[in-house]
């Protein structure tokens, strides 16, 4: 199984909620990334997760908190976001962090009205 | 944040010519540089990642070649066919980091 998946694929939530994006990975791999994508612009690299732990935390926003329960699976709690924060979101992950092939899941497309 | 730069931005060529495209990178701090296919509506898919100076990798029609020296990478393709038709991104690594192009947009017309 070489596939990551996203859940939810659409999400459109006002400014006061509270939603959570989901990413799941059955490969064995150790390290999972969050990358935000806005229209016409390269995916932003937002969290890493090397063995469960937080290793990169490129100065995001605090309304949004990663969370990686297992080695499996990746969460993205959001919280108060902003219309500007409206985008596609991405997980990937590889068998370790450095310099090994990420596998990528479908995204997420946020909406925030 | 590094500057990771790809030409052309979009390109459409003929089924059966090659192609070639270019992406520019930083040389100072340079762990890897990774190469992705992107299809509308699909997830992105890792074609290459190279790491050494003078490195070539190739996988069927498709193939990169790498000079960390003066910051470059070249993708090819062989024969473009209308499945080839994507985005094509490359990423420079810098240990935990990557900085990704802005991609060049491939339509193969039949």
């Amino acid at each position: 199984d070489t596939e990551v998946t996203q859940t939810p694929k659409h999400l459109v939530m006002g400014m006061t909620n509270k939603k959570s994006l989901k990413c799941e990975q059955h490969m064995g791999h150790r390290a999972m990334y969050w990358y935000k994508q806005k229209a016409k612009k390269p995916p932003e690299l937002m969290f890493v997760y090397s063995y469960e732990k937080l290793s990169i935390n490129e100065s995001v926003p605090s309304r949004f908190s990663p969370e990686c329960p297992n080695s499996s699976l990746l969460n993205l709690h959001l919280h108060a976001l902003q219309p500007e924060d409206s985008a596609l979101y991405l997980c990937a992950s590889s068998q370790q962090s450095g310099t090994y092939e990420q596998y990528f899941g479908p995204g997420t497309r946020l909406t925030v009205t | 944040i590094l500057n990771v730069e790809q030409s052309p931005q979009s390109l459409h060529v003929q089924e059966g010519d090659s192609t070639n495209f270019t992406c520019s990178f930083p040389s100072s701090n340079f762990y890897a540089l990774h190469w992705y296919r992107w299809e509308t509506a699909k997830s992105p898919e890792a074609l290459f990642v190279m790491t050494l100076n003078g490195d070539e990798k190739k996988k069927g029609r498709i193939s990169a070649t790498l000079n960390t020296k003066e910051g470059y990478s070249y993708l090819y393709i062989k024969g473009s066919q209308p499945e080839d038709s994507a985005t094509y991104l490359c990423a420079q690594n810098t240990g935990n980091q990557f900085y990704f192009g802005t991609g060049t947009s491939l339509t193969v017309i039949p």
